[in-house]
C-alpha cells in the first residue's frame, strides 16, 4: 500500500535559516504529491502541490520538487520566519480517481525562533 | 462565508453515547472525506464519498457511520462513543478525479473528547 515518511521533529531553527523537511513515499504508479501546513488550532491548508515527475510546486517562498527516481518530495525554504512555525504534512494521492483519500506522513513540527 | 465548515468545533461526551459531527461545503464538490488526527499517526481516512448516496470505508472505519443525502453535507456519526475515539476530526472535499482538480480542502476540525 501507499505510505509517506517524513521527519517528525520538532525541528527548531533560527529566523532566516534555510529549511529542508524531507519526505519520501511509497506508491504504485504516479501519485500526486502535496504539502499541507497546519497552524495551531486550525485545519490543514494546502501549501503546494506537484502532479508529475520533475514538477516543482511553490508557494509563499516554499518549494518542493517531485523526484520520481528517489521517490521524494522534500520541502525547502531559503529564509524562514517566525510566522512559519507550524506543523507540515507531506501527503500523496493515488492516480486512480477522485474518491481516493490522501495518505499522510505523521507531520513535522517546525519551530522558528527569533 | 463560502467554503467548508464543521460543527461543533468542540465536543465532550461520555462513553456509549451517540455523537454526530457535521460537515458542510458550499463549493458543490463531488468528493468528501472524513479523517481523524492523532498524535503519532498523522491523519487517517475514516470514510469517503464520491457523490450523494455513495460512500465507502477508508483505513479506520470501525465504530463510525456516514451518510450523504445531499451533495453539500457529509455527517459522521459515532454510534456508541469509546475513549479511543477521542481525536480531532477533519472533513475535506475535492472537485474531481483528475490531477488538476484532486486537491482536497479541509475544514477547521472538531475536537472530540470521550470521557
Amino acid at each position: 500500500g501507499n505510505s509517506v515518511t517524513q521527519m517528525e521533529g520538532p525541528v527548531t531553527l533560527s529566523e532566516e535559516a534555510f529549511l529542508t523537511i524531507n519526505c519520501t513515499y511509497t506508491a504504485t504508479g504516479y501519485p500526486s504529491l502535496f504539502w499541507y501546513v497546519q497552524y495551531p488550532g486550525e485545519g490543514l491548508q494546502l501549501l503546494l502541490k506537484a502532479t508529475k515527475a520533475d514538477d516543482k510546486g511553490s508557494n509563499k517562498g516554499f518549494e518542493a520538487t517531485y523526484r520520481k527516481e528517489t521517490t521524494s518530495f522534500h520541502l525547502e525554504k531559503g529564509s524562514v520566519q517566525v510566522s512559519d512555525s507550524a506543523v507540515y504534512f507531506c501527503a500523496l494521492k493515488s492516480p486512480g480517481g477522485g474518491a481516493d483519500g490522501l495518505t499522510f506522513g505523521k507531520g513535522t513540527h517546525l519551530i522558528i525562533q527569533p | 462565508d463560502a467554503g467548508i465548515t464543521q460543527s461543533p468545533r468542540y465536543k465532550i461526551t461520555e462513553t456509549g453515547r451517540q455523537v454526530t459531527l457535521m460537515c458542510h461545503q458550499t463549493w458543490s464538490h463531488s468528493y468528501m472525506f472524513w479523517y481523524r488526527q492523532d498524535l503519532g499517526h498523522g491523519l487517517r481516512l475514516i470514510y469517503y464519498s464520491a457523490a450523494a448516496d455513495i460512500t465507502d470505508k477508508g483505513e479506520v472505519p470501525d465504530g463510525y457511520v456516514v451518510s450523504r443525502s445531499k451533495t453539500e453535507n457529509f455527517p459522521l456519526t459515532l454510534e456508541s462513543a469509546t475513549r479511543s475515539q477521542t481525536s480531532v476530526y477533519f472533513c475535506a472535499s475535492s472537485d474531481g478525479g483528475d490531477r488538476s482538480s484532486d486537491t482536497q480542502y479541509f475544514g477547521p476540525g472538531t475536537r472530540l473528547t470521550v470521557l
